[in-house]
């Protein structure tokens, strides 16, 4: 298992400013997920954090809307840059299983963001 | 439609009743994992089924897989108040582990 912590909990953001979320894991991951749950939906992956090489954005979403950094093998930050109002979610951090239960994923708590 | 689409959206019990909720999904797949989440707050993992495998149970969650129908179910057997929250299926096509589709959800309310 893996134990994932998320800053901030919560926030509200005005329009037009940024906000960067961090995610620290209790153990070394080669890639972490960041996914992104809008209000009573499900969860839609953003990207995968790469250590050492570019984030791999899903359809739909870009680098310089959501900038992810990857320094280490613990830890990545997911900017959100330039918010609507349409950005307010929850932001989840994941990361995978491997071995017997390969697939499964751990969550964060996650960040929720309101944007006004 | 989604790849896993989740029936009921909405589900009201009794406490000590049996849950029944069900997946469909469009594509091939190598897992499918079900997952509870509470009060909007992070994810747990329930369990994760294997394209080959048929039924798996843990504690009081049983959960099929029908490959041909492309179809899963959660069972909660003698549910609890505690059991209260939404319930997700996820696919994963096996081609990156940490990618994963969710469907929509059940949103599960167990009533004292």
């Amino acid at each position: 298992s893996a134990v994932i912590s998320q800053k901030p909990s919560r926030d509200i953001c005005q329009r037009g400013t940024s906000l960067t979320i961090q995610c620290q894991v209790d153990s070394q991951v080669t890639m972490m997920f960041w996914y992104r749950q809008q209000p009573g939906q499900s969860l839609t992956l953003i990207a995968t954090a790469n250590q050492g090489s570019e984030a791999t954005y899903e359809s739909g979403f870009v680098i310089d809307k959501f900038p992810i950094s990857r320094p280490n093998l613990t830890f990545s930050t997911l900017t959100v840059s330039n918010m609507s109002p349409e950005d307010s979610s929850i932001y989840l951090c994941s990361v995978v299983s491997w071995g017997e239960n390969t697939g499964e994923l751990f969550f964060g708590e996650g960040s929720r963001l309101t944007v006004l | 439609s989604q790849q896993g689409e989740e029936d009921p959206q909405a589900l009201s019990i009794q406490e000590g009743e049996n849950a029944t909720m069900n997946c469909s999904y469009k594509t091939s797949i190598n897992n499918l994992q079900w997952y509870r989440q509470n009060s909007g707050r992070g994810l747990v993992h329930l369990i994760l089924i294997r394209s080959n495998e048929r039924e798996k149970h843990s504690g009081r969650l049983r959960v099929t897989l029908d490959t041909s129908k492309k179809s899963s179910s959660l069972l909660i057997t003698a549910s609890r108040a505690a059991d209260t929250a939404s319930y997700f299926c996820a696919t994963n096509n096996g081609t990156n582990a940490g990618k994963s589709t969710f469907g929509d959800g059940t949103t599960l309310t167990v009533k004292p």
